[in-house]
C-alpha cells in the first residue's frame, strides 16, 4: 500500500519552454500533496504545499508564478515549470499524505534537464 | 522554523556491524520523526518512524530512538548488508504544522564487504 507515482521520471527541455509534472497516489486518498526540490548530494528542499481543491502555499523564496501546482484530485498533483531555465534542472519529487496521518510517501522523483 | 542536524555526513562500515545516524532537532513542537532511505536516482522511501511518545521502536534490523528531552533521535541498523548501502535522511514534523517536514543534511552510508 501507500504507491506514489510519477511521470515522467525524466525529462530534457529547452530553456523558455514549459514542462508538467504529474504526482498520483494509486492506493490512496491524497488529500495533501508536498511537493520537493533535490539538488545533487543535497537534502531534500520543500517548495510547496498543496491541499486538494485548494491553492498551493509555497515556501519562502519559491515564486510561485513560475512553479504552477494543481491538486484537482485526492489522487492527481502536478508541477508546471513554466519558462524553464538552465538552473531549474533539479530532480523533483512529490510526496502524499492523508488526512490526519502523519506519514508521507514519496514518487520515484522526476528529472529536469534544461538545455 | 525547525532546523534539523544529521552526522555523520558519511559512514562506512564492514559488513555485519552496525550503524548509528544521529539528529538533533530544535523546535519542541515536533511530535514525528520519520527516517528515509534513498538510492541513487530515486524517491526517499520511509523505513521506520517514531512519535513522541515513544521512547524507542524496532523493526527487524532497523531501530530508532527518541529522546525528548534533549532533543535527538538516532537511527540504529544492526547485522549490515551491502544493500544497506544508500543516503539516509532523518526528519522531523509537527502536526500543528501542517505535517511538514524538515530534513536533516543526509549520511551516506557504505557498507564494505
Amino acid at each position: 500500500g501507500a504507491v506514489v507515482s510519477q511521470h515522467p521520471s525524466w525529462v530534457i527541455c529547452k530553456s523558455g519552454t514549459s514542462v508538467k509534472i504529474e504526482c498520483r497516489s494509486l492506493d490512496f486518498q491524497a488529500t495533501t500533496m508536498f511537493w520537493y526540490r533535490q539538488f545533487p548530494k543535497q537534502s531534500l528542499m520543500l517548495m510547496a504545499t498543496s491541499n486538494e481543491g485548494s491553492k498551493a502555499t509555497y515556501e519562502q523564496g519559491v515564486e510561485k508564478d513560475k512553479f504552477l501546482i494543481n491538486h484537482a484530485s485526492l489522487t492527481l498533483s502536478t508541477l508546471t515549470v513554466t519558462s524553464a531555465h538552465p538552473e531549474d534542472s533539479s530532480f523533483y519529487i512529490c510526496s502524499a499524505t492523508t488526512s490526519g496521518r502523519s506519514e508521507q510517501y514519496f514518487g520515484p522523483g522526476t528529472r529536469l534537464t534544461v538545455t | 522554523g525547525e532546523n534539523v542536524e544529521q552526522h555523520p555526513s558519511t559512514l562506512s562500515v564492514q559488513e555485519g556491524d552496525s550503524a548509528v545516524i544521529k539528529c538533533t532537532y530544535s523546535d519542541s513542537a515536533s511530535n514525528y520523526f520519520p527516517w528515509y532511505k534513498q538510492e541513487l536516482g530515486k524517491g526517499p522511501q520511509l523505513i521506520i518512524d517514531i512519535r513522541s511518545n515513544v521512547g524507542e521502536k524496532k523493526d527487524q534490523r532497523i531501530a530508532v530512538t527518541l529522546n525528548k528531552t534533549a532533543k535527538h533521535f538516532s537511527l540504529h541498523i544492526t547485522e549490515t548488508q551491502p544493500e544497506d548501502s544508500a543516503v539516509y535522511f532523518c526528519a522531523a514534523s509537527a502536526t500543528g504544522g501542517g505535517n511538514k517536514l524538515t530534513f536533516g543534511t543526509g549520511t551516506q552510508l557504505k557498507v564494505e564487504l
